[in-house]
């Protein structure tokens, strides 16, 4: 049973626009998201989280918001840069849990 | 962030035997963790690396097929064993930061023939 769930497997948007990265999730008790960003043949990179007591998290050009009615999590990227092309992970924690959605596939195109 | 080097990076090994996957964190980190990541698929909880003890594996991972080792708190091992092609796959280090995030290795690609 997929926890997180990440429903677009890739995005393309072009440089200096808005990216916006989805994440739906289930499990009511997660209290901690995070978002990763991964090269291939490299390990994920940690880019962002966010407080499941917040609704917003801003840190340079990437921004989290937290929806928990709707239990979702997205991740804007403002401007995009061609650099941020890669795989897009979302992830929640609920104990020492983490659960990470499937993925989605950015492409900034210059 | 927390600092977590692992190897080896990649590796093509023969059916049937093992190898095994070392990663060292700084001290910023509390519990360890190991993940695989399958093509096309999310990462997937192999286990808890518990210093000094055994580790807590998930549902679907085994012992006998994957032991780790965490003698100390910054230095784990994950040996894969008895491979089979389906074991062919990206093996991630991870480290829980007292800061509450988790920070991952760069991975060890593993293909088995």
């Amino acid at each position: 049973d997929q926890q997180v769930k990440q429903n677009s497997p890739s995005l393309s948007v072009q440089e200096g626009r808005i990216s916006i990265l989805n994440c739906d999730y289930t499990n009511s008790m997660f209290d901690y998201f995070l978002w990763y960003k991964k090269y291939p043949a490299e390990g994920p990179t940690f880019l962002i989280s966010i407080s499941s007591i917040k609704d917003k998290n801003e840190d340079g050009r990437f921004t989290v918001f937290l929806n928990k009615s709707a239990k979702h999590l997205s991740l804007h990227i403002v401007p995009s840069q061609p650099g941020d092309s890669a795989v897009y992970f979302c992830a929640a924690r609920a104990g020492n849990q983490f659960y990470f959605g499937t993925g989605t596939s950015l492409t900034v195109i210059p | 962030s927390a600092v977590i080097s692992q190897k080896p990076s990649r590796d093509i090994c023969q059916r049937g035997t093992s190898l095994t996957i070392q990663c060292q964190v700084d001290s910023q980190v509390t519990m360890m963790f190991w993940y695989r990541q399958q093509p096309g698929q999310s990462l997937t909880l192999i286990a808890t690396a518990n210093q000094g003890s055994e580790a807590t594996y998930e549902s679907g991972f085994v012992i006998d097929k994957f032991p780790i080792s965490r003698p100390n708190l910054t230095f784990s091992t994950l040996t894969v064993s008895n491979m089979s092609p389906e074991d062919s796959s990206i093996y991630l280090c991870s480290g829980w930061s007292y800061t509450g995030e988790l920070f991952f290795g760069e991975g060890s690609r593993l293909t088995v023939l």
